[in-house]
């Protein structure tokens, strides 16, 4: 499969919770990268994080990266309601080139309850 | 920032008929560009990287016939969804890498209905 695993695929919260999205990728990686879909649009980029860091944070962001287990996860804290998107990992292969193929998670659908 | 202009951002054409879609890197250049699909509530599938003046590399699965892509100048490329079907009917973006290791940046989309 071309895609990494994401989970949960969606998740409802109420607003003001903190939500947690994980991403699980297959081969060995540069980078990690998170980007946010709204509805109809294209994508924005959100935060990467490099195969030598182990957690960023980014204002509400905290994205964590576990290479050993090929994971990663991204925490939004204290939702809100602009948050309502949906959230994708993608990864940047090793060795890579301003060429690579960047491979997308399948996405976690996250819905803010006002 | 780096910004990619997609155009159309949603075009509703008739079955048999050719669609394209540009994308316009503006105050950048692209000698790369990603072409994605995506179906409702599914992943970005990469269709095809095209290449400024040499032939697109398409993924497996994807005619390259029906999805032609040119790459002419460094700050546009297209691609041309033709004789399209119902069944073609998806979301396609755009994308141009930046420097190193930072983020793609993408066009909007294109909403493609073919009725």
């Amino acid at each position: 499969s071309q895609q990494g695993e994401e989970d949960p695929q969606a998740l409802s919260i109420q607003e003001g919770e903190n939500a947690t999205m994980n991403c699980s990728y297959k081969t060995s990686i540069n980078n990690l990268q998170w980007y946010r879909q709204n509805s109809g649009r294209g994508l924005v980029h959100l935060i990467l994080i490099r195969s030598n860091e182990r957690e960023k944070h980014s204002g509400r962001l905290r994205v964590t990266l576990d290479t050993s287990k090929k994971s990663s996860s991204l925490l939004i804290t204290a939702s809100r309601a602009a948050d309502t998107a949906s959230y994708f990992c993608a990864t940047v292969p090793s060795p890579s080139s301003s060429a690579s193929k960047i491979i997308f998670g399948s996405g976690t659908r996250l819905s803010i309850r006002p | 920032g780096a910004v990619v202009s997609q155009h159309p951002s949603w075009v509703i054409c008739k079955s048999g008929t050719s669609v394209k879609i540009e994308c316009r890197s503006l105050d950048f250049q692209a000698t790369t560009m990603f072409w994605y699909r995506q179906f409702p509530k599914q992943s970005l599938m990469l269709m095809a990287t095209s290449n400024e003046g040499s032939k697109a590399t398409y993924e497996q699965g994807v005619e390259k016939d029906k999805f032609l892509i040119n790459h002419a100048s460094l700050t546009l490329s297209t691609l041309t969804v033709t004789s399209a079907h119902p069944e073609d009917s998806s979301f396609y973006i755009c994308s141009a890498p930046g420097r190193g290791d930072s983020p793609l940046h993408f066009g909007n989309g294109t909403r493609l209905t073919v009725t």
